[in-house]
């Protein structure tokens, strides 16, 4: 089942933060970010396994609140290499087995200067 | 080396012809995907190799038809499509396959399709 992202698209200007939510209707075993710059492939940003973790890389971090069921991810003082479309993608029930990464819609980031 | 290549960057067919996407990656990973992409849209899962075995097919039409030689190649065989089927087609591939997490998954750069 496609997980659920917002907002849909965003400016920010240089410097400023955003965040964007992920969340699924389903128990989630792990949750997935991804950058896909405008005519590029999909770039893996991190991965959150279950149990309400957090990440981060350099101005990028996400959460996981399992209970909920969503994710999110922070952007803080963002950067114009910043811009393009971020992907969450969700994984449910992995433990018995493969199940299929689904991607959610996308949110629309740009930065401008 | 941690790239997946694709080839043929375009491709342009018409809904007669026979055409193959190849996709190669040399990471040792035990898993490799075929994802469509239409414009604005996400990556769709079309098919799932694990060891080399297909292991999820995502009831993608018939006239698509994978085929994974060896732990290092992945073809996409393309016959009688349709110009809806016009789309990014995405190789990836990831480290793990089986139970747990697929983990990262790496992509190519994609073969874009055009269905005349």
């Amino acid at each position: 089942q496609q997980p659920v992202q917002s907002p849909q698209a965003v400016i920010l200007r240089e410097g400023e933060d955003a965040v964007i939510n992920c969340s699924s209707s389903k128990a989630l075993y792990s949750v997935h970010w991804y950058r896909q710059k405008h005519g590029e492939a999909p770039v893996f940003l991190m991965i959150l396994l279950k149990g309400g973790e957090q990440k981060g890389h350099e101005k990028i971090s996400a959460s996981f609140n399992e209970k909920k069921q969503q994710s999110s991810l922070y952007l803080t003082a963002s950067q114009l290499s910043y811009s393009g479309t971020y992907f969450c993608g969700t994984e449910c029930g992995a433990e018995k087995g493969n199940t299929p990464l689904v991607f959610g819609k996308g949110t629309r980031l740009s930065v401008i200067a | 080396d941690t790239e997946v290549t694709q080839t043929p960057k375009h491709l342009v067919m018409g809904m007669t012809n026979k055409k193959s996407l190849k996709c190669e990656q040399h990471m040792g990973h035990r898993a490799m995907y075929w994802y469509k992409q239409k414009a604005k849209k996400p990556p769709e899962l079309m098919f799932v190799y694990s060891y080399e075995k297909l292991s999820i097919n995502e009831s993608v039409p018939s006239r698509f038809s994978p085929e994974c030689p060896n732990s290092s190649l992945l073809n996409l065989h393309l016959h009688a499509l349709q110009p809806e089927d016009s789309a990014l087609y995405l190789c990836a591939s990831s480290q793990k396959a089986g139970t747990g997490t697929v983990g990262e998954l790496f992509f190519g750069e994609g073969s874009r399709l055009t269905v005349l």
